[in-house]
């Protein structure tokens, strides 16, 4: 079941911003919401996460609505070596998802164009 | 720091052989352990995941099964391979709390 909605595709000019939507009308309380990435031929790497606050870390921006039913991730300065993947996941955490299961879905290639 | 290892980077193998793959991981104890199979141009599909040594759960039903012999050794076999088995192998390991989970490098499988 797709928990999460991606754009199959994004591209975005090198230096500029990249904010990558995901839409997660039915995430539950208890769901966080993760951002991984994909460059080719290499395994997901962790970008960011969060609950309910925006969050912030040296890689990424996560905004999430205050409703909770979409989140965006923003690549501040993007540059060709984020050209990859972007997964976005919910998922519950703790005692509600025993062993940290993650679900992948199709996610969104975004290519960084000079 | 910890670090992540799977073996091999590549594989060619004949239907009907047997697969045996192995991931190990350093600098951490009793991490919870994944296996992912990512089938070419789809996303990633979680096979097997464990939370501690002998305890091993299968997400999807299939030829393949999985086995935690030491706290940082994960296995991935098949008695028999299929053409369908062809795929990059994944393996990944998290704390348990969370889902911040760190990938290995994989093993690129092609069924013959």
């Amino acid at each position: 079941d797709a928990k999460t909605t991606q754009p199959t595709s994004m591209d975005c000019a090198e230096g500029r911003a990249a904010n990558l939507p995901c839409n997660h009308s039915t995430i539950s309380g208890n769901e966080y919401v993760y951002w991984y990435r994909q460059i080719h031929s290499q395994g997901p790497q962790y970008i960011i996460h969060g609950l309910k606050n925006n969050e912030t870390n040296e890689m990424a921006s996560l905004i999430i609505t205050e409703d909770r039913k979409s989140s965006t991730l923003i690549l501040p300065h993007a540059t060709l070596r984020d050209t990859a993947v972007y997964y976005c996941i919910v998922s519950p955490e703790g005692v509600y998802n025993q062993g940290g299961k993650l679900i992948f879905g199709q996610g969104t290639e975004l290519s960084v164009k000079p | 720091s910890q670090t992540i290892h799977q073996w091999p980077a590549t594989l060619v193998q004949p239907v009907g052989s047997p697969l045996s793959l192995e991931c190990t991981v350093e600098g951490t104890s009793n991490p919870n352990l994944y296996w992912y199979r990512q089938a070419a141009g789809r996303g990633l599909q979680l096979l097997f995941y464990s939370v501690g040594i002998g305890q091993i759960s299968s997400e999807v039903p299939q030829n393949l099964s999985a086995s935690r012999p030491q706290d940082r050794q994960f296995i991935l076999s098949s008695k028999k391979l299929l053409l369908s088995d062809s795929g990059f192998y994944l393996c990944a390991w998290g704390r348990g709390v969370g889902h911040e989970q760190y990938f290995g490098p994989g093993t690129r499988l092609t069924v013959t």
